[in-house]
């Protein structure tokens, strides 16, 4: 079975520009998570998809950041402009909601790191 | 705001010895609790969930519950080098609509001395 996909791997911008990052989930997976994870610190989590909805973004800097998931797939990832603190590996999560004991379990990608100079 | 708050270590054990790792959490609505694993540069992988108060075990892993003192804990036995990682605490607590991201805490870098 596929895992969660994710591109870039790496990003170098400037600050105020801008940059996109893409998720596959896992086939059949509907839910959809962006977390962010700054060096040193646990993953936060920014927005939660369920299908092409969202459901929670209460943790998104919605002035910058941006994230759609158009047909409840694949989902992409927006900051614009760029600032020094997002400097971070941005991790793609998917779950199968409604699996007995599923519930939680997140499948991670393996990140997008950027880094803003 | 929910917390979660683990001791970031280093935690250093020697191998063959009990690991223990500790995690308490602010919200007492919590419904599931978790232990990642995230080796450096890599992206976290579950070990262990556990939903119910008391021990559950899984080969050399035993979670730990205990909602009263909204506490968890992780014990890994026969400590191996390749257990050496920084491990993740992580909360559920579901406020409705559908809405149950975790919340993670900050990590404790265990290392494992052969």
């Amino acid at each position: 079975e596929a895992g969660v996909a994710q591109s870039p791997r790496y990003k170098i911008i400037e600050k105020r520009q801008s940059v996109a990052f893409w998720c596959n989930p896992i086939s059949g997976h509907a839910t959809l998570y962006w977390y962010q994870q700054i060096l040193g610190q646990g993953p936060k989590l920014l927005i939660q998809f369920q299908n092409n909805g969202v459901v929670d973004d209460s943790q998104l800097p919605k002035d910058r950041f941006s994230a759609e998931r158009l047909k409840g797939v694949d989902s992409t990832l927006k900051i614009q402009p760029a600032k020094l603190e997002d400097s971070a590996v941005y991790l793609c999560a998917s779950s199968l909601v409604g699996a007995a004991g599923a519930i939680g379990e997140l499948f991670f990608g393996e990140g997008s790191r950027l880094t803003v100079l | 705001q929910k917390e979660v708050e683990q001791n970031s270590g280093p935690l250093s054990v020697p191998e063959g010895a009990i690991a223990s790792l500790n995690c308490t959490y602010s919200d007492r609505g919590s419904q599931s609790f978790f232990w990642y694993r995230q080796y450096s540069g890599k992206s976290p992988e579950l070990i262990m969930f556990i939903y119910s108060n008391g021990d559950k075990e899984d080969g050399r892993f035993t979670a730990q519950l205990n909602k009263a003192s909204q506490y968890v804990s992780l014990l890994i036995r026969d400590s191996q080098p390749s257990d050496s990682a920084t491990y993740l605490c992580a909360v559920n607590s579901s406020s409705g609509g559908g809405a149950d991201g975790l919340t993670f805490g900050k990590g404790t870098h265990l290392i494992i001395q052969p």
